[in-house]
Parts: structure tokens; sequence; C-alpha cells
């Protein structure tokens, strides 16, 4: 199976503030990866695909890049309404893995 | 508007089965592949199947494999998770969830979730 790690496993930030999370493969996964948020109680929502991909209505605060095994989602000037936990998933080989999660929390 | 609504969990022996269901609406259901992910309380996403548009394929996470089966009847818009012999690790809150791409798993529409318990 795929391993995919995620760093940091939780973080601290203002608003206002850029925020980086990495996510790292255990083999070439190409551009076969996905980001998602989600919030308490609620269903994950699919903010990036393939790697870059930004999906219709998210905010373009949000941003993927990376290929090969690491990869990293990047918000830039952090808003009230992205404190949540990201999760990354690859989807080159069965069984489709997340990562750990990244949860955001407000400093 | 895309609906995916879930049903069907609740608190079940160690041992025992469930039968899930998720009924899709806003969307032609029969030309999306659709997944079940699972998330036990406090932790992280897994997935557990995924079945293709006709569901002439299905493929499983290695933990559910002989005990899990997913089907769909897509003259009801209707997704299943067919669980047995469930164990207290299966305790979790199931989505249903379509794959936006074909096959490949990028879930653009989730349900609510439908928490199953696996206790004595």
């Amino acid at each position: 199976d795929i391993q995919m790690t995620q760093s940091p496993s939780s973080l601290s930030a203002s608003v206002g503030d850029r925020v980086t999370v990495t996510c790292r493969a255990s083999q070439s996964i190409i551009n076969s990866l996905n980001w998602y948020q989600q919030k308490p109680g609620k269903a994950p929502n699919l903010l990036i695909s393939t790697a870059s991909n930004l999906q219709s209505g998210v905010p373009s605060r949000f941003s993927g890049s990376g290929s090969g095994t690491d990869f990293t989602l990047t918000i830039t000037s952090l808003q009230p309404e992205d404190f949540a936990t990201y999760y990354c998933q690859q989807t080159y080989h069965i069984p489709i893995t997340f990562g750990g999660g990244t949860k955001v929390e407000i400093k | 508007e895309v609906q995916l609504v879930e049903s069907g969990g609740g608190l079940v022996q160690p041992g025992g089965s469930l039968r899930l269901s998720c009924a899709a609406s806003g969307f032609t259901f029969s030309t999306y592949w659709m997944s079940w992910v699972r998330q036990a309380p406090g932790k992280g996403l897994e997935w557990v199947a995924n079945v293709k548009e006709d569901g002439s394929q299905n493929y499983y996470v290695d933990s559910v494999k002989g005990r899990f089966t997913i089907s769909r009847d897509n003259a009801k818009n209707s997704l299943y998770l067919q669980m047995n012999s469930l164990r207290d690790e299966d305790t979790a809150v199931y989505y249903c969830a379509r794959d936006k791409i074909e096959g490949t798993t990028t879930l653009d529409f989730w349900g609510q979730g439908t928490l199953v318990t696996v206790s004595s």
C-alpha cells in the first residue's frame, strides 16, 4: 500500500498568515493527489485534484503543487473559515489512501 | 443539486451485520463510480470500497475484504454497503461519495455520514 505522510499534524496560525501543508507519498504517484478540507462534524470537501487543479468555487488563496512523491497545499492569507483539518489523498493505486491530516488552528 | 443521504447506521454487536444505504439525487447516478469512506471517532479518513457505474467492478481495502460488499441499484439511484462479521475497529462514521472523474476516487460530493458503532 502507498503510505501518505502529512506534516505537520497540526499548526497554529493567525488570520492573514501564509500556511503550507506538505504530503509525502511512499512511492511516486505522479500527480494523482487530491486535497480535502474537513470541518468538525462535517463531511470532507474537495479542494484540489490532480495535485494542482483548484475545484470550482474554492477560493484562489488555496493552491497545490508537487509531483512524484512530494506535494504541498498552500493557503495564502488564512481566513477565519479556513480553520479546519486538511487531508491529502493518493488515487494512483488501490487501496486509495489518505494522509493522517493536518489540523489548522487559530493562534 | 447533488444530494447523497446515508442511512442504516446504528449499534451492533461484534460479529453482527448491518446494511448501509445511500440515496442519490440531483445527478445521473448510473454514470458515476461511487465510494464508501469511513472515519473512526477522532481519527482520519479511510477509503473502504468503490464500485463502477454499472456495478461490474468493485475494489476494497484489505481490512474489509471478505466481510463487506459494495453494491448499487441504478434503477433506485442507491448505493449499498453490506457489512458482515463486524469488529470493534469498524466503528466509524461511514460516508458515501461520488467519484468526479471515472474510477479515480476523486470525491467531489459526500453525504452527511451515518454512524456505525460496534460494541457489546
